[in-house]
């Protein structure tokens, strides 16, 4: 079985539009996270939820808006997509707060904006 | 400012050779230092994880070293395998609870036959 899931795997489509990316996770853990990797592979996060409330929120454009549904669930919606915007979009978990507890992460999606 | 450096940027080696990969860090206070892999088109899968008290922990052919003084670590990979051509990132966790997960950007090694 899948721990961390994450729709679609690829995402193509044109700058200005609205997408989003799905992230599902049946390791009962509390705390969720996205991150960003760029073209030169680093790992950026973006937000954390941990028990439904956001507890990171990096320098990220108001764009970008993540949506917790409950535990298991981080969705990630877009709006107004940009050429920038093209990059491998990770999901990831862990048990708790992410200093102390290990992170399992998505298989990711990569995003590209023409 | 908190950062993690890792070096080489990238490493090939033949198979069945040996290699160690080196990260030096700054970030402060410190609680832990996580290694992980990550084969191409996939997520990170964590190797290692060692607290200020632990030097060395291995997990099968990888080992890893922490030195907290001079705030170093080390993965060093035994007999290595062409499975093991990935890029491996080594983050660095800072004591302040919620957040403070600081990574590096990775060593790209390839394994070749």
């Amino acid at each position: 079985d899948t721990a961390v899931s994450q729709t679609p795997k690829y995402l193509v489509t044109q700058m200005g539009n609205d997408k989003s990316i799905k992230c599902e996770q049946n390791l009962g853990h509390d705390t969720m996270y996205w991150y960003k990797q760029d073209s030169k592979k680093f790992l950026k996060i973006m937000f954390s939820y941990n028990n439904k409330e956001l507890i990171i929120n990096e320098t990220v454009p108001n764009r970008f808006s993540p949506k917790s549904p409950d535990k298991a669930h981080l969705n990630l919606h877009i709006n107004s997509l940009e050429l920038g915007d093209s990059a491998v979009y990770f999901c990831a978990s862990s048990q708790g707060l992410p200093d102390s507890y290990e992170q399992y992460f998505g298989p990711g999606t990569r995003l590209t904006v023409t | 400012k908190n950062q993690v450096e890792q070096s080489p940027q990238s490493l090939i080696i033949l198979e069945g050779k040996n290699c160690t990969l080196q990260c030096n860090y700054t970030v402060s206070p410190f609680s832990n230092l996580r290694w992980y892999k990550q084969d191409t088109g996939r997520g990170p899968v964590s190797l290692t994880i060692m607290t200020f008290s632990e030097n060395t922990k291995s997990n099968g052919r990888y080992t890893a070293t922490l030195d907290a003084d001079t705030k170093q670590s080390s993965l060093h990979i035994t007999a290595s395998q062409l499975s093991d051509s990935a890029s491996y990132i080594c983050v660095v966790s800072a004591r302040t609870g919620r957040r403070a997960l600081t990574f590096g950007s990775g060593t790209r090694l390839q394994v070749q036959p």
